[in-house]
């Protein structure tokens, strides 16, 4: 079964400075997707970025980019230039391309403050 | 642009109460899926429907049922509830299941069992 691991229960970053969120996961396929999910504090689950696993490029969404390790199971999130509006808890998901499979795994989150 | 509506917002059961929430999508998704977050914890999945008339287990099923019956709507029911059924839930879709579909999420359903 694959499993996804956020190791920073918490994060802070200044107004308009840039913070890197982590990820890893384990998992023995070798086609899949990666996302990350913002959820603030209205409780409604937005997709920030996904990254296709065959993909060597790193996605790129305006402020938010990734760092994707396919080799060491690893999909950072960074920010940049961090407004306020970006405070809300990120998770970090991934979805199997085997029939059946199709569900999301998250992990646990990560609580992003921004301070002024 | 209604997408993945969920109902009611909040609820309060007494144990042993049932009840079901609802949720209906309007952008005729074939993939329908509920899940639960708990405090401090990600979304766990618990039922998932590939279409009309099917629908699979996911981690976390026991307690829960659910049914398909047409292409918007995907309700989960709660027969006896229990204190570890408090939760937020929420429901998504996805137009396939194809891996490059992201999941459009409802708002969410919090659940106060007491």
């Amino acid at each position: 079964a694959q499993t996804v691991t956020q190791s920073q229960p918490e994060m802070s970053v200044q107004e308009a400075e840039t913070v890197t969120l982590s990820c890893t996961y384990d998992t023995s396929e070798s086609d899949y997707y990666l996302f990350w999910y913002k959820q603030p504090p209205s409780r409604q689950m937005i997709l920030v970025i996904r990254q296709e696993a065959y993909k060597q490029q790193n996605a790129t969404e305006n402020r938010f980019s990734v760092n994707f390790q396919k080799a060491a199971k690893s999909f950072s999130l960074k920010i940049s230039d961090s407004q306020l509006g970006d405070a809300a808890m990120y998770f970090c998901a991934y979805r199997g391309n085997n029939f059946g499979n199709e569900k999301l795994t998250f992990g646990t989150g990560t609580r992003l403050t921004i301070i002024p | 642009n209604a997408g993945v509506t969920q109902t009611p917002k909040f609820r309060i059961l007494k144990i042993g109460q049932s009840m079901t929430l609802q949720c209906t999508q309007d952008m005729n998704h074939n993939y329908m899926y509920w899940y639960r977050q708990d405090p401090g914890m990600g979304l766990k999945l618990i039922y998932y429907s590939v279409g009309a008339g099917i629908t699979d287990k996911g981690e976390v099923p026991n307690g829960y049922n659910v049914s398909r019956s047409t292409t918007e709507d995907f309700p989960l029911r709660l027969e006896l509830a229990a204190p570890s059924q408090t939760s937020v839930y929420f429901c998504a879709s996805s137009p396939t299941g194809g891996i490059r579909q992201p999941q459009h999420f409802g708002d969410g359903t919090r659940l106060s069992i007491l």
